[in-house]
């Protein structure tokens, strides 16, 4: 089955150190996109790529980076200067980066930072 | 930004319809409503799309006004598994980045 894999499910990491979190997809898409949630709240928009070897900022990238090296994986680091971590995050694909196009997202890592 | 505005929660008796709005006035003619939906702690799930004109799928059905300043999500007959928060979005059918705005959406509760 066609999809987006993310691992792990549940992550932990102490202050301070850098973590990266993987997304990979089977769906052929171009299109790539990382969000946060937080408890109670939306999703907001990380970073988002719309090809490889191109990636573009979101609303909340400050303290995050991603790679995009292959079609079918968008890596995000959480750096150490994420002041507040402690979140569930989201991968998604889309075919492309119009809005004709619809979301498929993953399940989901639950990343605790203590 | 393009944003919708959506209620907090809402509640259906299990095998009703449900009718879930959504108001969208700064909407632009080039952006497309979608409708996803999340259970606890997994990712949302797409539901519907559209322009201009209603949809229908094997979810849902999705009714858009004739001004496109709002819309409607419809389930036909609430099951007890349709129990989550809805999401409606916007999204810029040009190549932009400006088309990833989700609120805090609709939590639905389905009553047995």
């Amino acid at each position: 089955d066609g999809g987006i894999t993310q691992s792990p499910k549940y992550l932990f990491r102490k202050e301070g150190q850098n973590v990266t979190l993987s997304c990979e997809q089977n769906l052929n898409h171009d299109a790539m996109y990382w969000y946060r949630q937080d408890p109670g709240q939306g999703l907001r928009l990380i970073y988002y790529s719309q090809i490889v070897n191109d990636f573009q900022k979101g609303d909340i990238a400050e303290g995050y980076s991603v790679s995009r090296e292959k079609k079918e994986s968008f890596p995000l680091t959480v750096t150490s200067a994420q002041k507040n971590p402690t979140a569930f995050y989201l991968c998604a694909s889309s075919k492309f980066l119009g809005g004709s196009s619809s979301l498929h997202f993953g399940n989901g890592t639950r990343l605790t930072v203590t | 930004d393009a944003k919708t505005t959506q209620p907090n929660s809402m509640e259906s008796n299990e095998e009703e319809p449900v009718h879930l709005p959504c108001n969208h006035s700064t909407i632009s003619g080039t952006d497309y409503i979608h409708w996803y939906r999340q259970l606890p702690s997994q990712g949302p799930e797409y539901v519907i799309h559209g322009l201009t004109s209603n949809v229908n799928n094997r979810m849902a059905s999705l009714a858009i006004a004739e001004d496109r300043k709002s819309s409607t999500l419809i389930l036909h007959r609430a099951t007890l598994r349709d129990a989550a928060v809805y999401y409606c979005i916007l999204r810029d059918a040009s190549n932009t980045g400006n088309q990833f705005y989700f609120g805090t959406g609709t939590s639905l509760t389905v009553i047995p």
